[in-house]
């Protein structure tokens, strides 16, 4: 079975603190994707990764950075957390164009006072 | 830009019913996919159903089917026989099969499955 794992379940920070978010996944997938998920907005795409080093912006990319220095690893920066950006954040990873479905990590509820 | 609407924010049927939740889509493309994604309280998302356009047959997983009517872009979830275990936050989400193959959701509908 895919496996994609998300450093913390919840997290508290404080307005200003810079902000990593880890998201590993151990099936060799090309694609990675971190959303924010809000209730009544449904996901909203942040960010995404094709390869290692790569990487583009999607929706709402703004206060966000990510990095993703190794293939199974993509990171989430908040550069200066803001209460705006208190939401649920969710990592995704898929195979490459061969294959359609998202495999979802189980979610950071991050809390930003 | 796609968008996709959920016009139900919550639901809620007894167990062993047949329930129906509403997705409609706007697009300007003719091949892409569409998907139903099931999230259970405190777990992780998982993929229920998936449609490609270019097929005309409805889709199906057991309990779970569509209704796909792409010249109204309406695609709606229909799960018979519900059980305890489907209660949970349904998104419905598009896919252009080709580039960055981005998924884009709807806002969620909260189904609730009562004993």
């Amino acid at each position: 079975d895919v496996k994609v794992t998300q450093s913390s379940r919840y997290l508290v920070k404080r307005t200003g603190e810079k902000v990593f978010l880890e998201c590993v996944q151990d099936m060799d997938h090309e694609n990675m994707f971190w959303y924010r998920q809000d209730p009544g907005l449904g996901l909203r795409l942040i960010y995404f990764s094709y390869d290692v080093k790569m990487k583009e912006k999607g929706d709402i990319p703004e206060g966000y950075s990510v990095s993703r220095e190794k293939k199974e690893r993509f990171s989430l920066i908040l550069e200066s957390a803001s209460t705006n950006q208190t939401s649920m954040y969710l990592c995704a990873s898929k195979v490459g164009d061969s294959s359609y479905e998202q495999y979802f990590g189980p979610g950071t509820r991050l809390t930003v006072t | 830009a796609q968008t996709v609407t959920q016009s139900q924010p919550e639901m809620s049927v007894q167990e062993a019913e047949t329930v129906t939740l509403s997705c409609t889509y706007d697009t300007s493309e003719n091949n892409y996919y569409l998907f139903w994604y099931k999230q259970p309280p405190s777990r992780q998302m998982i993929l229920v159903i998936r449609q490609e356009a270019y097929k005309q047959q409805n889709a199906t997983e057991n309990r779970f089917s569509v209704n796909f009517q792409k010249a109204a872009k309406s695609f709606s979830l229909k799960i018979s026989d519900s059980q305890l275990g489907d209660t949970a936050m349904y998104f419905c989400a598009f896919m252009k099969p080709q580039g960055a193959q981005k998924l884009v959701f709807g806002q969620g509908t909260r189904l609730t499955i009562n004993p």
